[in-house]
């Protein structure tokens, strides 16, 4: 399996403008799982879903955060509009089902700078 | 409020000396808890888990403890080498409803010099 893929790997974009960031979890992975990293506050859930639904969306910042899974192989987090503190690494992982695999799996990671 | 400490400084030793890292905790009762390792520029990577119920847990040069009384981990690297050089993250399961989701430690940074 290639592990867990996101893309774009970088992304530049204007304030305001709609950023779309996407992940494919690893194939039979039950649990997906939204991140983002910065240098003031570490790495933050923002959202994860279990089975495509939507289970824990606390840590998305505000309104202008969306996520979606549409099937068990795509997600995508939206920005819109964005603004430059929204600029940070944002990790997508995966997990497989079950009380005992509870290890994440992280992708690469899309670099977000919004100017 | 729940906090996870890690020590910010980073952690300088001699290859071949055992580097030790602390994770503390307030306000959690987590079902286990978890390390990561990452590198400059890539994902954080599983190492090891270890269950409420476990007070230690191995794998090759790594060692993890975990005091649920004192709210601690201790995550150990015997005989480093610089080739651990990296950040090391802890992470905690919530409890109850959502306990998948993992709660990270703003990590501590290994230099092991050769």
């Amino acid at each position: 399996d290639a592990g867990v893929i996101q893309s774009p790997r970088h992304e530049v974009t204007e304030m305001g403008q709609e950023v779309t960031l996407r992940c494919k979890p690893i194939s039979g992975h039950d649990y997906l799982f939204w991140y983002r990293q910065t240098m003031m506050r570490g790495l933050e859930l923002l959202i994860y879903f279990n089975n495509n639904v939507p289970i824990d969306d606390s840590g998305m910042p505000e309104d202008r955060f969306s996520a979606k899974m549409p099937n068990a192989s795509f997600s995508t987090l939206k920005i819109q509009p964005s603004e430059p503190r929204d600029s940070a690494v944002y990790f997508c992982a995966s997990s497989p089902g079950g009380a005992r695999n509870t290890e994440a799996f992280f992708g690469q990671g899309t670099r977000l700078t919004v100017v | 409020s729940q906090k996870i400490e890690q020590n910010s400084e980073a952690l300088n030793i001699q290859e071949g000396k055992t580097a030790t890292l602390t994770c503390n905790y307030t306000n959690y009762s987590p079902a286990y808890l978890q390390w990561y390792r990452q590198d400059p520029g890539r994902g954080p990577v599983f190492l090891l888990l270890i269950r409420e119920n476990e007070k230690e847990k191995r794998k090759e040069r790594l060692k993890v403890t975990f005091d649920t009384t004192l709210k601690q981990s201790l995550f150990h690297i015997t005989a480093s080498q610089p080739a651990d050089s990296a950040t090391y993250l802890c992470a905690l399961s919530k409890t109850g409803t959502g306990r998948r989701a993992l709660t990270f430690g703003s990590g501590t940074r290994l230099q092991v010099q050769p």
